[in-house]
């Protein structure tokens, strides 16, 4: 059984254009989550979504980013006009159900904005 | 409010020597709490989970954590520790509540020395 798969490792950018970060959560989970972790820091909560449904979306910024995740394929985290602080780590994470399941965690995608 | 405290950013062990992290937790409901490991330029992996039942956690690798509810304490220890634990160390907070946003501690840095 795979495990969340995230894509690109690794993305850069230049100032004002746009990041697509993708999930595809472990088989047989409905739920994902990102989370985002500036340098030296923890990770902090974005947005949380059933297919075709954001559940919680309090942690996510109010302009340029959005997250979706469509009855089909896998879940993406899209960052529009990138500016520099946006550079970060943005984790994915998905569980089978809700509540007190574990959160299985993807490798990351590391954006740079130079 | 939840909210987690990891009281050192730094600990450094001798190889061999017990491992202590310290973490502190405040949360209105009942808590669930993980420890994740972060190796450089990795995902994040779960090495115990509490979530009500025994106190005393068993995790991978050798760790293990107590939960005290008197202290809001939940500590990862390692009778002895091993070069291959130098990473990054998360205690994280959840809730039985529903609650699925994870809470992250800003982590511990673990340095093995020869």
């Amino acid at each position: 059984n795979a495990g969340v798969m995230q894509n690109p490792r690794h993305l850069v950018r230049r100032r004002g254009q746009e990041a697509r970060l993708r999930c595809s959560p472990m088989k047989g989970h409905s739920h994902v989550y990102w989370y985002r972790q500036l340098p030296e820091e923890g990770l902090k909560f974005m947005v949380y979504l059933q297919k075709e449904n954001i559940i919680d979306e309090s942690g996510m910024p109010k302009e340029r980013f959005s997250a979706e995740f469509p009855k089909e394929g896998p879940s993406i985290l899209r960052i529009q006009q990138v500016v520099r602080g946006d550079s970060a780590a943005y984790f994915c994470a998905s569980s089978p159900k809700s509540g007190v399941e574990t959160q299985y965690f993807g490798p990351g995608t590391r954006l740079l904005v130079l | 409010a939840q909210s987690v405290t990891q009281l050192d950013s730094h600990v450094s062990v001798s190889e061999g020597t017990p491992v202590l992290l310290r973490c502190n937790y405040s949360s209105s409901y009942s808590p669930s709490l993980f420890w994740y490991v972060q190796h450089p330029n990795k995902g994040l992996q779960l090495l115990l989970k509490y979530t009500s039942a025994a106190t005393l956690v068993k995790g991978i690798n050798g760790f293990e954590a107590e939960f005290k509810k008197s202290e809001t304490s939940f500590h990862l220890t390692k009778p002895s520790a091993h070069m291959s634990d130098a990473a990054e160390y998360f205690c994280v907070l959840g809730s039985n509540f529903g609650n699925e946003k994870l809470t992250f501690g800003t982590g511990t840095r673990l340095t093995i020395i020869p």
